[in-house]
């Protein structure tokens, strides 16, 4: 079973719709949890990180449920620039490496 | 600030050949791990280096692979010899000492492909 698992998609939504993303992990002592964006062919790169409490920037919110090792990401009034895989990660803890799940795929249709 | 750099940015090579990639992260950042994505697979973690030391190395995949930071600079990950399943794309990610371990910036991947 991965460590993290997530949904590939491919999510098709028309500009201006909400979607949600979501995660679920197996390492209950893993510490943090991260939504990556990564655009095709380019390197991933830090969109948000999650916490129990909620985290909002703009239109993106991201929510960890310790209790249920389930995160989500929510992304409202979609654009075009959107389009890109969406990397759920967790951090390990012991170590300073990163787990990622497989990305889910989302294009935004104009 | 320039970011983290990789070369090259494509390979392909014969199985059984060797391949050389190299890293070069963010200056004075002292830690600097390896990653790797097969196709239809996650990003899995190879390594991480801090200054010259390897501190993780569990997610090497066998001894075929050797990864080198003379110097504690650059980093370069050998692949001798290659094969068909070492095809994927790497990438090199650094972060600054004593930062949060999540504070990793990726380069933009070295693409691999034996044949």
């Amino acid at each position: 079973r991965k460590e993290v698992e997530q949904d590939p998609g491919p999510f098709n939504v028309p500009e201006g719709a909400t979607v949600a993303f979501n995660c679920t992990y197996s390492n209950s002592a893993s510490q943090s949890f991260f939504w990556y964006r990564q655009d095709c062919r380019k390197e991933p790169k830090l969109l948000m990180s999650v916490y129990s409490s909620g985290n909002e920037d703009g239109r993106f919110t991201a929510q960890l449920n310790r209790a249920s090792q389930y995160i989500s990401l929510l992304i409202r009034d979609s654009k075009l620039s959107d389009s890109a895989t969406y990397l759920c990660v967790a951090y390990g803890g012991a170590t300073n490496k990163l787990i990622f799940g497989t990305g889910t795929l989302l294009a935004v249709q104009p | 600030e320039a970011g983290v750099t990789q070369f090259p940015s494509h390979s392909v090579i014969e199985k059984g050949q060797t391949v050389t990639l190299r890293c070069d992260p963010i200056s004075g950042h002292d830690n600097l791990y390896w990653y790797r994505r097969v196709m239809g697979k996650e990003i899995k973690f190879l390594l991480h280096f801090v200054k010259e030391s390897k501190q993780d190395e569990s997610g090497m995949p066998n001894n075929r692979f050797l990864a080198e930071r003379t110097g504690g600079t650059y980093s370069t990950l050998k692949v001798q010899p290659a094969e068909l399943e070492d095809s994927g794309v790497y990438f090199c990610a650094s972060s600054a000492q004593g930062a949060l371990g999540y504070e990793q910036y990726f380069g933009p991947g070295t693409r691999l492909t034996v044949t």
